[in-house]
């Protein structure tokens, strides 16, 4: 089935350092969604996209939908212990009807103190 | 919290046995989804519900069924468990609001398949 290309899928960072990451497709997608996920819970939704050039804030984190409708990023600014997770990007392709969203495999985030 | 309960939240059992999955909304939301999480492969659908008695398939739903009898509850059924369906399963909902549309999860169910 189709996934969506997160990338990277680990990062080891300090403790006030600035995170990137990033889901690519060969597809275009109508809808991005960001969440993150602690161990043993469900994910958490942090920001939703929904229009192409869209950048979105939530806090330290800023979130953007791609230009070309096939990508989106997430940047978190001065990381703090509580960062720690599992970040997923999701994509919905097709804009009406049952919103099955496609998942990206992950991005682990681990921060030294 | 979007209200949703899923039990249970752990449960071991062997091949061949049935398994059912319940997920709990206390929201009235039409749409629920139910995903299975696996190393290496993200999130991936099994079924939905776009209402009472109304569901489909998702991108992985062999050896998976479904059933909503009421708006509130959506059951995830293995009928012949194996040990390939070892792994964390999540429901979620589609809350529609003004501004946003998007798939709020549970807890988790994590199910051991032996």
């Amino acid at each position: 089935g189709q996934q969506l290309n997160q990338s990277p899928q680990s990062m080891f960072i300090q403790e006030g350092e600035d995170v990137s990451m990033n889901c690519t497709s060969s597809s275009i997608f109508n809808t991005w969604l960001w969440y993150k996920q602690d161990p043993g819970e469900g994910p958490v939704l942090l920001i939703a996209l929904y229009k192409a050039g869209e950048l979105t804030s939530n806090g330290r984190l800023t979130a953007q939908f791609g230009i070309t409708r096939k990508d989106s990023f997430l940047n978190i600014s001065a990381s703090i212990p509580s960062d720690v997770g599992i970040y997923f990007c999701a994509g919905q392709r097709i804009p009406q009807g049952a919103q099955k969203l496609v998942f990206g495999q992950g991005t682990r985030l681990t921060i030294n103190p | 919290d979007a209200g949703i309960t899923q039990s249970p939240r752990h449960k071991v059992t062997e091949t061949g046995t049935p398994v059912t999955l319940r997920c709990h909304q206390t929201e009235n939301h039409r749409y629920m989804y139910w995903y299975r999480q696996d190393p290496g492969h993200g999130l991936r659908l099994i079924h939905y519900s776009y209402g009472v008695k109304d569901t489909d398939k998702g991108e992985v739903s062999d050896g998976y069924s479904v059933s909503r009898s009421k708006t509130e509850d959506f059951l995830l059924t293995l009928e012949s468990a194996t040990s390939s369906q070892t792994s964390v399963y999540f429901c979620a909902i589609r809350a529609d609001r003004v501004g946003t549309d998007t798939q709020y999860f549970g807890p988790g169910t994590r199910l051991t398949v032996l």
